[in-house]
């Protein structure tokens, strides 16, 4: 079946410093891939939405220069988070529509640590 | 996209059916209910989806209200490892999913 993979699935970074989580649909193309954040027994919040080849779209109040998205192919997103500080520490989940039926799938998030 | 209600927590019996309710009275007429799960610490995990008649599958079934105003999650035998938070959400063909803060469900040995 369709696989929607995330990597890193666990990262450490400094405050200050930027780090950048892929997604990536291993057996079908995703022409739209999706970006939730989840803080602790919280619920999963829409972050933006991306499409191949253009800007994304990203949700109220989500600040676009500090999470910047790239889809730049049919396969791959990557979400770069800018000048980490703790409070971005959450777990990040991707998803891609795509394959039959234009079904989305969800990748296995990635925690953010930011120290 | 409708919104969802869900209660926020269940229990259930090792090896009873799990039923999880979700009303969604506003949902409109070409908007599907699809049911997700998440294990702590993973990424939600697709279970079953449909628009206006039942569905059943190999983990579950969905039971929609005529009215669409209104429908169920059935596990049928409950184990240990469907112990998640059910996530319940209406959405129109192709557009992002928005999550609710669905339902902790334990099941209990």
């Amino acid at each position: 079946g369709a696989v929607v993979s995330q990597h890193p699935s666990r990262v450490i970074c400094k405050s200050g410093t930027s780090v950048k989580i892929e997604c990536r649909s291993l057996d079908f193309q995703a022409t739209t891939m999706f970006w939730y954040r989840q803080f602790p027994k919280q619920s999963l919040m829409l972050m933006a939405t991306s499409n191949e080849g253009s800007k994304a779209t990203y949700e109220q109040g989500v600040e676009k220069d500090k999470f910047l998205i790239n889809h730049a192919s049919l396969t791959l997103s990557t979400l770069t988070v800018t000048s980490a500080h703790p409070e971005d520490s959450s777990f990040y989940i991707c998803s891609a529509k795509g394959g039959q039926g234009n079904t989305i799938y969800f990748g296995e998030g990635s925690w953010l640590t930011v120290v | 996209d409708a919104k969802t209600t869900q209660p926020p927590s269940m229990d259930c019996a090792e090896g009873r059916a799990a039923n999880l309710p979700c009303n969604h009275s506003t949902i409109s007429g070409n908007e599907y209910v699809y049911w997700y799960r998440q294990i702590h610490s993973q990424g939600p995990q697709y279970i079953i989806h449909g628009l206006k008649n039942n569905e059943t599958n190999e983990m579950a079934s969905l039971i929609i209200t005529e009215d669409r105003k209104s429908s169920t999650l059935i596990l049928p035998h409950a184990t240990l490892r469907d112990t998640a938070v059910y996530y319940c959400i209406v959405r129109l063909t192709g557009n992002q999913f928005y999550f609710g803060t669905g339902t902790s469900l334990t099941v209990i040995p």
